[in-house]
């Protein structure tokens, strides 16, 4: 099974930071890679897919990069709504496996 | 809008069985994989089962034994999700997804299950 390491598993920003989250793959999975955030109480909200794509209607603050082994989520200006927890998810082979979640606090 | 609602979620006992089930609306169920994600009270999110769109491919995680059997009827777009020999480690939300390697990338709000005498 591939595993996935998400890091950080919290981190603490103020309105107007730039945030970044990485998850690392066991073994390549190209860009088969998924961002989800995840606010409290709520259902997950898909935010980027193909490591690279942005999910229509989410806004362009947000950002994915990488392929292979390393991928990055990008928050470029921390806003109010934007904490929250955040989880990645390889699909490259089955079974899927999610990261362990960052959960961003003020 | 996509909308998909969960419901059969509650109370059961340990060893028994619930099903689940997911209506779909505002695309095309038919032509879409749908998966089930489930998050236990306070962790994270755990992938559970995929099937195409057909219903040619099904998966599962590892640690549902057999236990778990996902199903969809396409002509009443809906998806479903029958769990037997119920143990406490299965109590948790349950969340119906489409298609998430691409469109649509949509998920209900879940329903949740609770095992417990």
């Amino acid at each position: 099974d591939i595993q996935v390491t998400q890091s950080p598993s919290s981190l603490s920003a103020s309105v107007g930071d730039r945030v970044t989250i990485t998850c690392r793959a066991s073994q390549a999975i190209r860009d088969d890679l998924g961002w989800f955030q995840q606010r409290s109480g709520k259902a997950p909200k898909r935010l980027i897919y193909a490591a690279s794509s942005l999910q229509s209607g989410v806004p362009s603050r947000f950002s994915g990069s990488g392929s292979g082994t390393e991928f990055t989520l990008t928050i470029s200006s921390l806003q109010p709504e934007d904490f929250a927890t955040y989880y990645c998810l390889q699909h490259d082979n089955y079974p899927w496996t999610f990261g362990q979640g960052t959960k961003v606090e003020i | 809008e996509v909308q998909l609602v969960e419901s059969g979620g509650g109370l059961v006992k340990p060893g028994g069985s619930l099903r689940l089930s997911c209506a779909a609306s505002g695309f095309t169920f038919s032509v879409y994989s749908m998966n089930w994600v489930r998050q236990a009270p306070g962790k994270g999110l755990e992938w559970v089962s995929s099937i195409s769109s057909s219903s040619n491919y099904i998966y599962y995680a590892d640690s549902l034994k057999g236990r778990f059997t996902i199903s969809r009827d396409n002509a009443k777009n809906s998806l479903f999700l029958q769990m037997n020999s119920l143990t406490a480690d299965d109590t948790a939300v349950y969340y119906c997804a489409t298609e998430l390697r691409s469109y649509p990338g949509y998920w209900g709000q879940g329903t949740l299950v609770t095992v417990s005498s």
